[in-house]
C-alpha cells in the first residue's frame, strides 16, 4: 500500500529557508502518468495549493508562490522535497505531500489519491 | 479568501439529506470537473467525489456529487453521526494552471 510520511523541521526563524521532504513507499515514485504535490493548511483555514512535480523533474507552482518556492525530486530515494524562502507567519501551516493521478477518461484534475499525515511546520523566532 | 466559494458552516440531523454548495466562475467550475474531499480533526484530507460525481472506492452511495455552469453540490444523504467533519470543493482553474479549493464547510450532525 503507498504511503507518503513529510519530514523536516517543526519550527522554522522568519527569513529563513523551509526545507520538507517527501518520502514515498510501498510504490514507485517514477510511474508514469502519477504527479506529486505539495499541498498547505493554515491553522483553522483552507488548502492550499503549493506546486506539483513529475518524476523527470517538470514542476508547476502556484503564481503567489512561484518566487519564493523550489520542488526536486530524488528518484533514486523515491523523495521528492520542497523549498520555502523568506518566510513569515503567514506560512505558518500544516505542509501535505500528496499523489496526483489522471482520472479514467485522461482528465488530469485536483484528484489527490494519497496524503502523507501532514507536517506542521510554525515559522516564529 | 479561497477563489471556489462554499458555505461555513452546514448542519443536519441523523437520517437527513444535507447538500454543501460551491461556487466558482468559468476559470475553474465552469469549465472543469470539480471534486470534493472530506477531512477529520487533525488527518488528512480524503478524496470522496472526483470528475463532479464519481466515487472512488469504497465510498458509499450516500454521497452524491453534481455540478451545473460554475457551481457543484455534494449531497449528503442518511446523514449519521461519522459524516460529522469539514469538506472542501476542488477545481482546477485554468487561469491559475493549477487547482484552487473552497474555504471549506465545516459540517454538524445535531
Amino acid at each position: 500500500q503507498l504511503q507518503l510520511q513529510e519530514s523536516g523541521p517543526g519550527l522554522v526563524k522568519p527569513s529563513e529557508t523551509l526545507t520538507l521532504t517527501c518520502t514515498v513507499s510501498g510504490g514507485s515514485i517514477s510511474i508514469v502518468g502519477y504527479y506529486w504535490a505539495w499541498i498547505r493548511q493554515p491553522p483553522g483555514k483552507g488548502l492550499e495549493w503549493i506546486g506539483t512535480i513529475y518524476h523527470r523533474g517538470s514542476t508547476y507552482y502556484n503564481p503567489s508562490l512561484k518566487r519564493r518556492v523550489t520542488m526536486s525530486v530524488d528518484t533514486s530515494r523515491n523523495q521528492f522535497s520542497l523549498e520555502v524562502d523568506y518566510l513569515t507567519a503567514t506560512d505558518t501551516a500544516v505542509y501535505y505531500c500528496a499523489r496526483r493521478l489522471v482520472d479514467g477518461n485522461g482528465y488530469y484534475g485536483p484528484h489527490f489519491d494519497h496524503w502523507g499525515q501532514g507536517a506542521l511546520v510554525t515559522v516564529s523566532s | 479568501q479561497s477563489v471556489l466559494t462554499q458555505p461555513p458552516s452546514a448542519s443536519g440531523t441523523p437520517g437527513q439529506r444535507v447538500t454543501i454548495s460551491c461556487s466558482g466562475s468559468s476559470s475553474n467550475l465552469g469549465n472543469n470537473y470539480v471534486y470534493w474531499y472530506q477531512q477529520f480533526p487533525g488527518t488528512a484530507p480524503k478524496i470522496l467525489i472526483y470528475t463532479n460525481d464519481q466515487r472512488p472506492s469504497g465510498i458509499p452511495d450516500r454521497f452524491s456529487g453534481s455540478k451545473s455552469g460554475a457551481s457543484a453540490s455534494l449531497a449528503i444523504s442518511g446523514l449519521r453521526s461519522e459524516d460529522e467533519a469539514d469538506y472542501y470543493c476542488a477545481a482546477w482553474d485554468d487561469s491559475l494552471s493549477g487547482p484552487v479549493f473552497g474555504g471549506g464547510t465545516k459540517l454538524t450532525v445535531l
